[in-house]
């Protein structure tokens, strides 16, 4: 049973302290997604990539916030400071080859 | 531009009886749509999706869709819910693999 996998699940940090999330996208999904999801904004797309290459990154905060695909099998997005307005679920979701999104189960972030 | 409306935030329906959730979208060219579930600390599922062809659409769950290009809307039903189908619905509607999502609707399931 394919599935998208995110680590941690739950991070609790201080602000100021750097935050690493981790997405493992289903085999052979070539298009990966960071969405941030909060009461207030409700879903926010952050970044995408197709092949590895960053497509759009416009919704991500560039000063604070950078999203990497080192290899097919990993997506890594680093918050460097953290501040608490960063706290919210962070999902994963890659692209399957009709278009559908399959989404991680997130990682749940407070910022302190 | 791209965009979905779910014009209800939450809806209260009994164990048994119908559900229709609405969702209306803007997109310039033929669509993608996709309804999603989310039960609280889960991720998004998907239920279904349409892209071309048969305008009802059937999903997982006991879900189905019909899309209505006149209307521009792709509302979500289920004859008879479950205790178990309360949750947050999305819509989305893109292409190109870029997906907008609606807000979300709230389904409180009452026994």
């Amino acid at each position: 049973d394919a599935r998208v996998t995110q680590t941690p699940r739950h991070k609790v940090t201080e602000m100021g302290q750097e935050v690493t999330m981790r997405c493992q996208p289903i085999l052979g999904h070539n298009t990966v997604f960071w969405y941030r999801q909060t009461m207030m904004q409700g879903l926010e797309l952050l970044a995408y990539f197709r092949n590895r290459a960053p497509l759009d990154d416009s919704g991500m905060p560039k000063d604070r916030f950078s999203a990497e695909m080192p290899d097919a099998t990993l997506a890594t997005l680093k918050i460097q400071p953290s501040e608490p307005r960063d706290s919210a679920v962070y999902f994963c979701a890659s692209g399957g080859p009709g278009g559908e999104q399959f989404f991680g189960p997130g990682t749940r972030l407070t910022v302190l | 531009a791209q965009s979905v409306t779910q014009p209800d935030i939450h809806i209260t329906v009994s164990e048994g009886a119908s559900l229709e959730l609405r969702c209306n979208y803007s997109y310039g060219a033929t669509p993608y749509l996709f309804w999603y579930v989310q039960s609280p600390g889960q991720g998004l599922q998907l239920l279904l999706k349409y892209f071309s062809g048969d305008t009802l659409v059937q999903g997982i769950k006991g879900f189905e869709a019909e899309f209505k290009r006149s209307q521009s809307s792709f509302n979500l039903r289920k004859p008879s819910v479950h205790w178990s189908d309360a949750a947050e619905y999305f819509c989305a509607v893109g292409g190109d693999y870029k997906l907008s999502f609606g807000a979300g609707t709230t389904v409180t399931v009452r026994a």
